[in-house]
């Protein structure tokens, strides 16, 4: 089975400000990406989804796609403090999703 | 409100115990998916089931069974599990070939 990897953090950002979330894919037949939040003692929440290189933008959110360099992030702007969360990196793989270890990040009020 | 129900919220079994765990939606997907969290972990892929038929195992030990009676349901069934199967068993669904899983909120389970 193919790597997703992510940085583990804590990531503090503060209030505000734009965080950064990065993932690495190993599988270069992947085709599908996902980005998921996850609150402590909740379930993971879609929150945006990229198929095609580039950006796509949902509200305050970023996704980044570069296949070449096999490379996701989401860029949150105007960071809040109901952010703070895991953020989970996942891809699609002949049709398992497979997810990195997540990216814990914290916004300092 | 999330459109995708899990029962129970939380089991605790023995490992003689058998039980089951269940999951329904009503989005019309015909991709559904158990997944395994322990804490502080990713969700862990356990089984996919496409249109009804179980189209993937990741060699998941046989003390856990799933099934499919129909679109909408989802069930996992336990029988001589151990302690470390401890976790958060996750049920989500998708469009079919899409990959946008809805996740619902969780089962659980804890074995003594």
């Amino acid at each position: 089975q193919k790597e997703v990897e992510q940085n583990s953090g804590p990531l503090s950002v503060p209030e505000g400000a734009i965080a950064s979330l990065n993932c690495t894919y190993s599988d270069r037949g992947s085709q599908s990406f996902f980005w998921y939040r996850q609150y402590s003692g909740k379930s993971p929440e879609l929150i945006m989804f990229i198929y095609s290189n580039g950006d796509k933008e949902d509200g305050r959110f970023t996704a980044q796609l570069n296949k070449a360099s096999q490379y996701v992030s989401l860029l949150i702007r105007d960071s809040q403090p109901s952010d703070s969360a895991t953020y989970l990196c996942a891809v699609n793989q002949n049709d398992k999703i497979i997810f990195g270890k997540g990216t814990r990040l914290h916004i300092l009020p | 409100d999330t459109e995708v129900t899990q029962t129970p919220k939380h089991l605790v079994m023995g490992m003689t115990n058998k039980k089951s765990l269940k999951c329904e939606q009503h989005m019309g997907h015909r991709a559904m998916y158990w997944y395994k969290q322990k804490a502080k972990k990713p969700p862990e892929l356990m089984f996919v089931y496409s249109y009804e038929k179980l189209s993937i195992n990741e060699s998941v030990p046989s003390r856990f069974s799933p099934e499919c009676p129909n679109s909408s349901l989802l069930n996992l069934h336990l029988h001589a599990l151990q302690p470390e199967d401890s976790a958060l068993y996750l049920c989500a669904s998708s469009r079919q070939g899409a990959g946008e899983l809805f996740f619902g909120e969780g089962s659980r389970l804890t074995v003594l």
